[in-house]
């Protein structure tokens, strides 16, 4: 069964620098959402969107953004990139309002060196 | 704040015995819990979720229990497996009243260790 796929998988990233991160959620998958671990640290809400708009908000810093297309793939744009930023970034998609399933994706290493 | 929490970071149990970790949620109008398990390196692994209608829910090897009088959640994993070694995470679901589903919040994991 296909899966949530993000890439990549690795990122090394310079201070200061920029990073775009993509999600391509489960077909007929309509919602997605942003997450941030931090190492040792439980997964923390950034981000989500429903039919290609925003739905939540999270501990999303304003250097961050993201945005949901037409496919449903979406991206986490991430500029200003400073040391604490490096962690795992999960993204996981859900089917419409009434089914309750949450499937996460792989995650995405960024190092900011 | 309103928080997901777990009482015990790290569990060490021996190969065949039956497990339990524990989580504790704040917000009583949550209305759906899950709970996931992560190996290093991963994503997230959904194992078994619970609504707040229901008190018990049974999977294969797992069982989720909810106390919505105390605000308590338990996972337990029966017959415990060398691979059951990972990282135990309860996830609450707040509803989003715009209309979408609500998003998951994490409480603190539980690192699982199986000793063979």
């Amino acid at each position: 069964a296909a899966g949530v796929i993000q890439s990549p998988r690795h990122l090394i990233k310079e201070k200061r620098e920029t990073a775009t991160l993509k999600c391509y959620p489960i077909p007929r998958h309509d919602t997605v959402y942003w997450y941030q671990q931090g190492p040792g640290q439980d997964p923390q809400f950034l981000i989500s969107f429903y039919e290609k708009m925003q739905s939540d908000k999270g501990s999303i810093p304003d250097r961050f953004s993201a945005q949901q297309f037409s496919d449903y793939h979406s991206e986490l744009n991430m500029s200003s990139l400073e040391l604490g930023d490096s962690a795992l970034y999960f993204c996981a998609s859900s089917p419409g309002l009434e089914d309750y399933g949450y499937t996460f994706g792989s995650g995405t290493r960024l190092t900011v060196v | 704040g309103e928080s997901v929490g777990l009482h015990l970071p790290t569990l060490s149990v021996q190969e065949g015995d039956n497990s339990i970790i524990n989580c504790a949620y704040s917000n009583s109008a949550s209305d759906y819990f899950i709970w996931y398990k992560q190996e290093s390196g991963k994503g997230p692994q959904f194992i078994i979720d619970i609504r707040s209608n229901m008190d018990k829910r049974q999977g294969q090897r797992v069982t989720v229990l909810l106390n919505k009088t105390v605000k308590h959640l338990s996972l337990q994993i029966a017959a415990t497996q060398p691979g059951d070694s990972a990282v135990y995470f309860c996830a609450e679901k707040r509803m989003n009243y715009g209309g979408s589903q609500g998003n998951l919040i994490f409480g603190k994991g539980t690192k699982l260790s199986v000793k063979p």
